[in-house]
């Protein structure tokens, strides 16, 4: 069974660009969250997907959003990209049930932002 | 807000000692989950605990949750080289299935002198 893949796995970007980045989950897995991992910080959640809807959300700027198609893959875009932007972004997947998820990361995507 | 505090930040030392880190919540957690991070990976599933007092054991890992389910530790006996890496705790919040629940501590980083 496949893990979670992202795509791309490293990417440059100059400030004020914009970048989408993609997920997809472990067959099966309706659930799809995204978080944001810097040396500073830790492990920040962003926002999941559940069935196509956003049913949760971190304390992050409007700048980044979301998405998830009906076959549960999932996008996340960040506009007008800073130099703080610049982290490895982690998609996560899970079956989404009402308790005791266990989620499975994918290999991140590497973001610079210069 | 809600936080889960994870000590200590660092830990050195030499193959063979034993090795613990500490999960400590703000509020009464429905379960916790423990995480590996290798050096340049992605965060890995290493086990779930669920019930109050609960302890789990994985070859030289015990884990353990707290009766009050607000604190859990990891303790490795006996650290190998491959034991390298960034453990993290990750609480879940409450019952709403989401994995916008899930807070992670900031990950105590294990080096092992060989």
């Amino acid at each position: 069974k496949a893990g979670v893949t992202q795509t791309p796995r490293y990417l440059i970007k100059t400030r004020g660009q914009q970048v989408t980045l993609s997920c997809s989950p472990i067959s099966g897995h309706r659930s799809v969250s995204w978080y944001q991992q810097t040396p500073g910080q830790g492990l920040q959640f962003l926002f999941e997907y559940f069935s196509e809807t956003q049913r949760n959300k971190g304390n992050f700027p409007g700048r980044f959003s979301g998405r998830q198609f009906s076959n549960s893959r999932s996008e996340m875009n960040v506009s007008t990209l800073e130099l703080g932007d610049s982290a490895l972004y982690l998609c996560a997947s899970s079956l989404g049930q009402v308790t005791g998820n266990t989620i499975y990361f994918g290999e991140g995507s590497w973001l610079t932002v210069v | 807000g809600q936080q889960v505090m994870q000590i200590p930040q660092y830990q050195h030392v030499q193959e063979g000692e034993d090795f613990t880190t500490y999960c400590n919540s703000s509020t009464t957690l429905s379960n916790i989950q423990w995480y590996k991070q290798r050096p340049g990976g992605h965060p890995v599933f290493l086990i779930q605990l669920v019930k109050s007092g609960e302890v789990k054991k994985q070859k030289r890992l015990t884990f353990q949750f707290g009766e009050a389910k607000k604190n859990s530790s990891l303790h490795i006996t006996a650290t190998q080289t491959t034991d390298v890496g960034t453990y993290f705790c990750a609480g879940d919040m409450n019952y709403g299935g989401s994995q916008g629940n899930l807070i992670f501590g900031k990950g105590t980083k294990l080096s092992v002198k060989p």
